[in-house]
């Protein structure tokens, strides 16, 4: 399979603490991009951190990239309720031909 | 608002039918494409296209037919052909040289 891998498959944390998630690759890429789904809606575009970066900051997220590991991780600071949702990552294949290749997902449920 | 459609939001098929899912975006983007998710997983890519009158096979596009003949537009047809098609199907875009996709709300097919 070309999907890339998410870790763990489900986390569930107290509201006001941090939320880490894994996510390793397959190909060499262009960029990585973390995107969140609310149940039963559509996919919301987070973050994106180019193949040259190794950490990127927006807002309470913060991701991090290693192209030598093929990993990145997504850090969600201080959590809210509102933050309960599926995230996943996407890589833009390094070919030329615009696909996405996703992850398999991290559903995160902050409890209040 | 700029953004992108899907419709109907639920669609039910009878064993033997085809329906069509409608997909229209007036973000003037050049990329269109259809996802797979079943429930607990990733999204698996259909078909893609990147301009009027053209598009490409995904991962998973056998039982699955569309169209590109306007810009704006991108409908998915699942056929007969497609032996498990009760899934939730989310539509895509991506401007030219953009990396970012916007997500419509997605069609939930089930078979009946």
């Amino acid at each position: 399979s070309q999907q890339g891998e998410e870790d763990p498959q489900a986390l569930s944390i107290q509201e006001g603490e941090n939320a880490t998630m894994n996510c390793s690759y397959k190909t060499s890429i262009n960029n990585l991009q973390w995107y969140r789904q609310n149940s039963g809606r559509g996919l919301v575009h987070l973050i994106l951190i180019r193949s040259n970066e190794r950490e990127k900051h927006s807002g309470r997220l913060r991701v991090t990239l290693d192209t030598s590991k093929k990993s990145s991780s997504l850090l969600i600071t201080a959590s809210r309720a509102a933050d309960t949702a599926s995230y996943f990552c996407a890589t833009d294949a390094n070919s030329g031909t615009y696909k996405y290749i996703f992850g398999t997902g991290t559903r995160l449920k902050v409890l209040a | 608002d700029g953004g992108i459609t899907q419709s109907p939001k639920y669609l039910f098929r009878k064993e033997g039918q085809n329906v069509t899912l409608s997909c229209e975006q007036n973000l003037n983007h050049d990329t269109m494409y259809w996802y797979r998710q079943d429930p607990g997983q990733g999204l698996r890519l259909i078909y893609y296209s990147q301009i009027v009158n053209d598009f490409q096979k995904g991962d998973i596009a056998e039982g699955y037919s569309v169209s590109r003949e306007k810009k704006e537009s991108f409908p998915l047809t699942v056929t007969s052909a497609q032996k498990n098609p009760t899934a939730f199907y989310l539509c895509a875009s991506r401007g030219f040289g953009r990396a970012e996709a916007f997500f419509g709300q997605g069609t939930r097919l089930t078979v009946v």
